[in-house]
């Protein structure tokens, strides 16, 4: 299986912060990465896909970057709406997706 | 309105049995592929399963494979998955996901989930 290991698993931050979550896979996965935001008792919802395209209808303060095993989801400027769990996910192998195992925004 | 809805999730008891399903409505449900994915409570995503859209082609997480059994029903959008010989460990709440790319780019859907509690 490909190892998705998310950092960190939760960080404490202000609204107007830039943050940055970082994602590493455990074999080159090309852009085949994903970014959810997931809020309590809601399904997930994808803020960014092929590592860096920005989902339709997703503010322009999220960002993606990244390729191969090293990935980054980047706030520019943290909003109240944004304190939320992420998730990266490789859709590189899809008879085997993962997830990393997630952090929480948190206000600080 | 493009939307997933799950259903079949409830109590039962370990070792039992379930079926979940899930339906699609407002999009061309035959055209992606189906994942289930759940959520233990307090924990990560977890991966389970997927169908092709056509072929059927299927593929399983360790967890689940020789207990679970996905298919879909594309005459009537609709997405399932047998459960047997449940345990503790699969109490979860479960997603279906869609995925794939069309004309207006990078399609991804999922449904509310359906909570299923295995215990005694």
């Amino acid at each position: 299986d490909i190892q998705m290991t998310q950092s960190p698993s939760s960080l404490s931050a202000s609204v107007g912060d830039r943050i940055t979550i970082n994602c590493r896979a455990s074999q080159n996965i090309g852009n085949l990465l994903n970014w959810y935001q997931q809020k309590p008792g809601k399904a997930p919802k994808l803020l960014i896909y092929a590592a860096t395209s920005l989902q339709t209808g997703v503010p322009s303060r999220f960002s993606g970057s990244g390729s191969g095993t090293d990935f980054t989801l980047t706030i520019s400027s943290l909003q109240p709406e944004d304190f939320a769990s992420y998730y990266c996910q490789q859709i590189y192998r899809i008879s085997q997706v993962t997830f990393g195992g997630g952090t929480k925004v948190e206000i600080k | 309105e493009v939307q997933l809805a799950e259903s079949g999730g409830g109590l039962i008891q370990p070792g039992g049995s379930l079926r979940l399903s899930c339906v699609g409505s407002g999009f061309t449900f035959s055209k992606y592929e189906m994942n289930w994915v759940r959520q233990g409570p307090g924990k990560g995503l977890e991966w389970i399963s997927y169908i092709s859209p056509v072929t059927n082609t299927v593929y399983y997480a360790d967890s689940a494979k020789g207990r679970f059994t996905i298919s879909r029903d594309n005459d009537i959008n609709s997405l399932y998955l047998q459960m047997t010989s449940l345990r503790a460990e699969d109490t979860a709440v479960y997603y279906c996901w869609g995925r794939g790319y069309d004309r207006s780019g990078y399609f991804d859907l999922w449904g509310p989930g359906t909570l299923v509690t295995v215990s005694s």
